[in-house]
């Protein structure tokens, strides 16, 4: 079945830039969407389209694509920030969704 | 407002059955992807199931012939049936709206299912 991989996790200080990767084989196909889980919430989506930002998500949240890999950039990172973040994307055939792993970011 | 309302989780024994419900307020579920997505205890998200606006159904293969996603557009209520449950399928069950290509926007609180005798 299909796969997207991330990092399990990835640790910045507060204000620099946090980069997230996800990597799957349809990526060059199939959109990609992330979401931002905090302790005992629901997820959020943060970034639809690969790139595009939801009206509410501050705009240091950013994606982009490239080949087989999709990245979300945090930039100036702050403490609030800190969650899981999870890729989402559909396999080649568009009938079957899927997330990856999960990444949990920390805040130093 | 936009809002969804999961209930229907509890304890049940492997082998039974429990039918998840997805209340919707400030939109029409029937013009709407509509997914389930659950979460097992300290786990990540999995894609459980989607039912398109024009009703075509798509499962994960690890419910694939034991779950059905079902919707009522007189009620805008969102239903997933769980049959022949497994202790694996301990976790919370969301359901989430998925505006086509623009993600999963709106998502409920969750509601928990646990498979133990």
């Amino acid at each position: 079945s299909y796969e997207l991989t991330q990092p399990p996790s990835v640790s910045v200080s507060p204000g620099q830039t946090a980069r997230i990767t996800c990597s799957g084989d349809a990526l060059p196909k199939q959109y990609a969407y992330w979401y931002q889980q905090k302790p005992g919430q629901a997820p959020v989506l943060v970034i639809y389209k690969d790139s595009e930002r939801p009206s509410g998500i501050p705009e240091r949240f950013s994606g982009s694509s490239s080949g087989t890999t999709v990245t979300l950039t945090i930039s100036g990172v702050q403490a609030e920030d800190e969650a899981d973040y999870y890729c989402q994307s559909a396999d080649s055939s568009g009938t079957s969704w899927v997330f990856g792993g999960g990444t949990k970011l920390t805040v130093l | 407002e936009v809002q969804l309302v999961e209930s229907g989780g509890g304890l049940i024994q492997p082998g039974g059955s429990l039918r998840l419900s997805c209340a919707a307020s400030g939109f029409t579920v029937s013009s709407n992807y509509m997914s389930w997505v659950r979460q097992a205890p300290g786990k990540g998200l999995e894609w459980v199931s989607v039912i398109y606006s024009g009703g075509s159904t798509y499962y994960a293969d690890s419910v694939k012939g034991r779950f059905t996603i079902s919707r009522d557009n007189s009620k805008n209520t969102l239903y997933l049936q769980m049959n022949s449950l497994r202790a694996e399928d301990t976790a919370v069950y969301y359901c989430a709206r998925e505006s086509k290509g623009y993600g999963m926007d709106v998502w409920g609180q969750g509601t928990t299912v646990t498979v133990s005798s």
